[in-house]
């Protein structure tokens, strides 16, 4: 059974800095990996989207890498914004492409 | 473009009552989720469905059912709801996992409190 891990559980972080969220998954066998962002409230927003056979994603100041074999992922945000604030979220989509499997987020705040 | 939507947004239910969530995607999308996000815990899978007529189990389906009779609609029943079904509801829609850009595209979800 695949199971998603993120670390830190939560961040708190003064405006400006760089910043990395971990993310690791025991089955190696996995059709993409997927960021997220939840906003309090809301539903997800999909972030960065990384295939297998990729090893990382950019969009603006969002960074994903991805390490396959050995079952890691970091999101790196550069320059961090009191916007940026909310819970991200990691997930692994197996190979049948059926089963998105979810890590249990971590909690960013970026004081101004 | 309304994306994927979800009703009720909220919902109180004594024990025992039954009721069905509604979600409707305008994507035309084939795949078709229903989640639960409980505290500390992420989203866990309950059913799927890659088709029109077509359903799944996910990771945790028991006191759960549901249909997909069209395209674009995927409900959740709760037929007997129990206190521990307490928990956020989110469906999703996506391509199939082969297409490009196959990314989830959620709801904004469904608070559910059954006392």
């Amino acid at each position: 059974k695949q199971e998603v891990t993120q670390i830190p559980a939560a961040l708190s972080v003064p405006e400006g800095e760089n910043l990395v969220l971990n993310c690791s998954f025991t089955d190696s066998a996995i059709y993409n990996l997927q960021w997220f962002r939840q906003d309090p409230g809301k539903g997800l927003t999909s972030l960065l989207l990384i295939q297998s056979s990729q090893r990382e994603q950019t969009s603006g100041r969002l960074n994903a890498s991805l390490d396959k074999s050995s079952g890691r992922s970091t999101l790196y945000i550069a320059a961090s914004q009191p916007g940026d604030s909310a819970t991200y979220l990691c997930a692994v989509l197996n190979n049948a492409g059926n089963m998105l499997t979810f890590g249990g987020g971590t909690r960013l705040m970026v004081k101004p | 473009n309304a994306g994927v939507t979800q009703t009720p947004k909220f919902r109180v239910l004594k024990t025992g009552q039954s009721m069905t969530l509604l979600c409707a995607q305008d994507m035309n999308h084939e795949y078709m989720y229903w989640y639960r996000q409980d505290p500390g815990m992420g989203l866990r899978l309950i059913h799927y469905s890659v088709g029109e007529g077509t359903t799944a189990k996910g990771e945790v389906p028991d006191g759960y059912n549901v249909s997909r009779l069209k395209k674009q609609n995927f409900l959740l029943g709760l037929e007997s709801a129990a206190p521990s079904q307490t928990s956020v509801y989110f469906c999703a829609s996506s391509r199939p996992p082969d297409r490009a850009k196959n990314i989830q595209y959620f709801g904004a979800g469904t608070r559910l409190s059954v006392l």
